[in-house]
């Protein structure tokens, strides 16, 4: 069965400074690994995914993530934060196959002080 | 842009009553999901449709059922709501894709249940 680690339930970092959440998978077969962000009183919305093509993938407002098969690995990273990342974020696989569900991560929640 | 909608953002509710989430997407996609959120477990799947009429349980489905009876909307039903139902739901769908998986999912606002 596949499964998601999120370590640790909250982040802090200082405006400007790197961002790094960590997510380790794992999965029999190489998954589909997907990072979705909440911010506060909404619904997730996707930040970006691996689906085997390029192992960095690149997504929205600045973040990245590198698939690394060795490690097992999907740490989420953006370069300089900013006081609008404040969220929740959640680390997701999927296996591959006709409609595969996804498995959640706990979640991480990122606070960045000015 | 797709769009997921739930008939509620909050919800009280007493014990033993019978509890109707909606939920009503626009893209014409396939799959449907309930998810519960709840501090510290992250997203738990109770059930999910892969096509009108049919629906598959996921990880936590006892005490829920859910009913698909149009392609745009997917209902979850408690049928006798208990104080441990309080939570976050969360509906999202996905189109069902050609390679199979790696669709993204789009999620509602979220339905914040009370049971009392």
């Amino acid at each position: 069965a596949q499964s998601v680690t999120q370590l640790g339930s909250h982040v802090s970092v200082s405006e400007g400074a790197l961002v790094l959440l960590r997510c380790n998978y794992s999965s029999s077969v190489p998954p589909y690994l997907f990072w979705y962000v909440q911010y506060p009183n909404q619904g997730l919305q996707l930040l970006l995914k691996y689906t085997s093509a390029a192992t960095l993938v690149k997504g929205i407002n600045d973040f990245e993530a590198e698939f690394k098969k060795s490690e097992t690995s999907f740490h989420l990273t953006k370069p300089s934060a900013h006081m609008s990342d404040a969220a929740e974020y959640f680390c997701a696989v999927s296996e591959r196959g006709a409609n595969s569900k996804l498995t959640f991560g706990k979640g991480i929640t990122l606070s960045v002080r000015p | 842009d797709v769009k997921v909608t739930q008939s509620s953002r909050y919800l009280v509710k007493r014990t033993g009553e019978k509890v109707f989430l909606e939920c009503v997407q626009d893209m014409d996609h396939e799959n449907m999901f309930w998810y519960r959120q709840d501090p510290g477990l992250g997203l738990r799947l109770i059930y999910f449709s892969y096509d009108v009429k049919m629906k598959e349980k996921g990880d936590i489905p006892e005490g829920y059922s859910v009913s698909r009876e149009k392609k745009e909307r997917f209902s979850l039903i408690l049928e006798s709501a208990s104080t441990n139902q309080t939570s976050m739901y969360l509906c999202a769908s996905s189109s069902a894709g050609l390679a199979g998986g790696g669709d993204t999912q789009y999620f509602g606002p979220g339905t914040r249940l009370t049971v009392l």
